[in-house]
């Protein structure tokens, strides 16, 4: 059964500090990853897309990555802002022949304060 | 331009009685869907539609029922709700369909329905 778990399920850090959420997948056959910052109330948005030949890609204060190998990806996010408070979902794609699904993480409640 | 655009925001129900929920995107996308998240658990796929016309069953249709008779509107129907039914709902739409190659969901702000 496909799976996506991400960790940590929530984090507090001070406006200012790096952090590190980790997205770690058993999906068969791999086809990409997509990272989404959902804040509260609100649908998700897309932040950044993985794929399997890509190692590292930043979008601004945004730097995802993702090995293949060991199935895991992270989101690395630098100089935190209280607008980055939000929950970060991690979408992992999986394909066999012409068909594909998509598997949700249940989310990293990310909440950055003063 | 707004997007995705779902109604009601909220909605409160007593067991066994009929709503629908709207959805309308303004961005053209043949591609729509259903969305459920529950707390603890991921984005779960209720119903799909391909295009103007098209459903098609997700991962959780029991109880659901939907339409797509415009291109730019998808509605959800619950017939009778139940409290298991209690959930954030989210419309979402894309340019290709989200079973190919994972392509941007837009989503909408969602409709908290609860059961009671």
């Amino acid at each position: 059964k496909n799976q996506v778990e991400q960790s940590p399920q929530s984090l507090i850090i001070l406006e200012g500090k790096n952090c590190t959420l980790q997205c770690n997948y058993t999906v068969s056959p791999f086809s990409n990853l997509r990272w989404y910052k959902q804040d509260t109330g609100r649908g998700p948005v897309s932040l950044t897309i993985m794929t399997f030949s890509e190692n590292t890609k930043s979008n601004g204060r945004y730097t995802a990555t993702l090995d293949a190998d060991t199935k895991q990806s992270s989101l690395h996010i630098t100089a935190s802002q209280l607008s980055d408070s939000a929950s970060y979902i991690c979408v992992v794609s999986s394909r066999a022949g012409t068909a594909s699904k998509l598997t949700f993480g249940t989310g990293t409640r990310l909440q950055v304060t003063l | 331009n707004a997007g995705v655009t779902q109604t009601p925001k909220f909605r409160v129900l007593k067991t066994g009685q009929s709503m629908t929920l709207l959805c309308a995107q303004d961005m053209n996308h043949e591609y729509m869907y259903w969305y459920r998240q529950d707390p603890g658990m991921g984005l779960r796929l209720i119903h799909y539609s391909v295009g103007e016309g098209t459903t098609a069953k997700g991962e959780v249709p029991d109880g659901y029922n939907v339409s797509r008779l415009k291109k730019q509107n998808f509605l959800l129907g619950l017939e009778s709700a139940a409290p298991s039914q209690t959930s954030v709902y989210f419309c979402a739409s894309s340019y290709v369909q989200g079973e190919w190659g994972n392509p941007p969901l837009h989503f909408g702000n969602g409709t908290r329905l609860t059961v009671t």
